[in-house]
């Protein structure tokens, strides 16, 4: 168990629809990220926050949009959702934004799109 | 249509083998790497990192090695157990946004 916690572990929607994803990161870790696992694409980073404010942007669709509260847990909030973002999303986090500070994951999101 | 997956790289192994897993990376300018392995179904696991200004780690039963030169990372697992039986995955820091670029995996499979 990483102490990462991901909420919900599966979910089904319909396309047009609007989800939105949970995390809390590891007790005392700052910095949470997001990425998605798609069979086709591997591993993509999406997004990054330390201590409630972006850090950083990967391959994050403008239809996808995050935060990060000042309890320091996440969300993930993805609309008009389409068939290809079926994937797994997977929430991480670190103590510090540093390079060198282990990044942990949780257990991930499914979302399945129909 | 037809769907397009990631064609993962595969090892398989004797259980009680050693087990060694490659990885090319391709930024020059990251300075930290991370091993983590994928069960399946489940998050990715951190197993061992490194940073560049090494060129060895040890861990318990693992070992990675650096080879900036040719940006080459290798996972070395000794007497490898059914319970290794997972994707392993080396992941690349460039150190200035965090934003870890994963490498496609290699299937480990131990047989009995």
């Amino acid at each position: 168990d990483s102490g990462v916690t991901q909420t919900p572990k599966h979910l089904i929607t319909a396309t047009g629809q609007r989800v939105t994803l949970r995390c809390s990161p590891r007790s005392g870790d700052l910095s949470v990220y997001w990425y998605q696992q798609s069979l086709d694409q591997g591993l993509q980073f999406l997004i990054q926050y330390y201590n409630g404010e972006e850090r950083a942007k990967g391959n994050i669709l403008e239809r996808f949009s995050a935060q990060q509260f000042p309890d320091l847990h996440s969300e993930l909030n993805l609309s008009s959702l389409e068939l290809g973002d079926s994937a797994l999303y997977f929430c991480a986090s670190s103590v510090g934004e540093a390079s060198g500070n282990t990044i942990y994951f949780g257990e991930g999101s499914w979302l399945t799109v129909v | 249509g037809e769907s397009v997956g990631l064609h993962l790289p595969t090892l398989s192994v004797q259980e009680g083998d050693n087990s060694i897993i490659n990885c090319a990376y391709s930024n020059s300018a990251s300075d930290y790497f991370i091993w983590y392995k994928q069960e399946s179904g489940k998050g990715p696991q951190f197993i061992i990192d490194i940073r560049s200004n090494m060129d060895k780690r040890q861990g318990q039963r693992v070992t990675v090695l650096l080879n900036k030169t040719v940006k080459h990372l290798s996972l070395q697992i000794a007497a490898t157990q059914p319970g290794d039986s997972a994707v392993y995955f080396c992941a690349e820091d460039p150190g200035s946004a965090r934003q870890l670029t994963f490498g496609s995996g290699t299937q480990l499979t131990v047989l009995p």
